[in-house]
């Protein structure tokens, strides 16, 4: 089954904690992403990648990383997360092109405390 | 500057009616537009999306989709409407003068149907 999948899908953990959440995606796709998702703000992108080792920032990228050493996984990774980094976050990959529909993993929702 | 507009919040329905859901865009260029379904607890979802041809779009669950360039909208609608339609739609744009693929959201709209 053609899939985005996300690890955890529920995080509760404390200021200064580095953690990382993981996204993989079995469908060949060159392009991923990351988006964070708040009430009344939509969706914001933190990091983009259009292929291995190519990355990218996107609208909200303060405070978070990304890596693209293979081109199923893009893990998104808070060094020192803080309260304002709670959210539900979603990553998303799609084919390479700007006309192609993304495809969404289920989301993480991360709260810090 | 870029930018998309989904002017109201909430839209709510009664079941069997036929529903609309706005969406307006700026854009340098000229756009791909796209609508995304979330359904509670879940993903979002793909349902449909305009690149060049008919103005009119069809996509899944029976949604369609009309772009109007002279307005700038490619409003959401669908002729009757169900209860399990009920979620939050997103509507993107993305130019196509733009290199770096990104997207720009709306901020969503939450469509309730009542029984």
């Amino acid at each position: 089954e053609a899939q985005v999948t996300q690890n955890p899908r529920y995080l509760i953990t404390v200021t200064g904690k580095k953690l990382t959440v993981t996204c993989s995606q079995n469908m060949n796709h060159e392009y991923m992403s990351w988006y964070r998702q708040d009430p009344g703000l939509g969706l914001r992108q933190i990091y983009y990648s259009m292929n291995v080792e190519v990355t990218d920032k996107g609208d909200v990228p303060e405070g978070y990383k990304v890596s693209r050493k293979e081109k199923r996984n893009f893990p998104l990774i808070l060094e020192s997360p803080s309260p304002n980094q709670t959210s539900l976050y979603f990553c998303a990959s799609s084919r390479g092109g700007p006309y192609y529909e993304q495809f969404f993993g289920p989301g993480t929702r991360l709260t810090v405390l | 500057a870029q930018s998309v507009a989904q002017p109201e919040d909430q839209v709510n329905v009664a079941e069997g009616n036929p529903l609309t859901v706005k969406c307006t865009y700026s854009v340098s260029g000229n756009p791909y537009l796209f609508w995304y379904v979330q359904y509670p607890n879940r993903g979002l979802q793909f349902l449909l999306k305009y690149i060049t041809g008919d103005n009119l779009v069809k996509g899944s669950y029976g949604f369609e989709a009309e772009f109007n360039k002279s307005q700038t909208s490619f409003h959401l609608k669908k002729p009757s409407a169900l209860v399990s339609d009920s979620a939050l739609y997103f509507c993107a744009v993305r130019d196509i003068m733009d290199s770096n693929y990104q997207l720009i959201w709306g901020a969503g709209t939450k469509l309730i149907i009542k029984p």
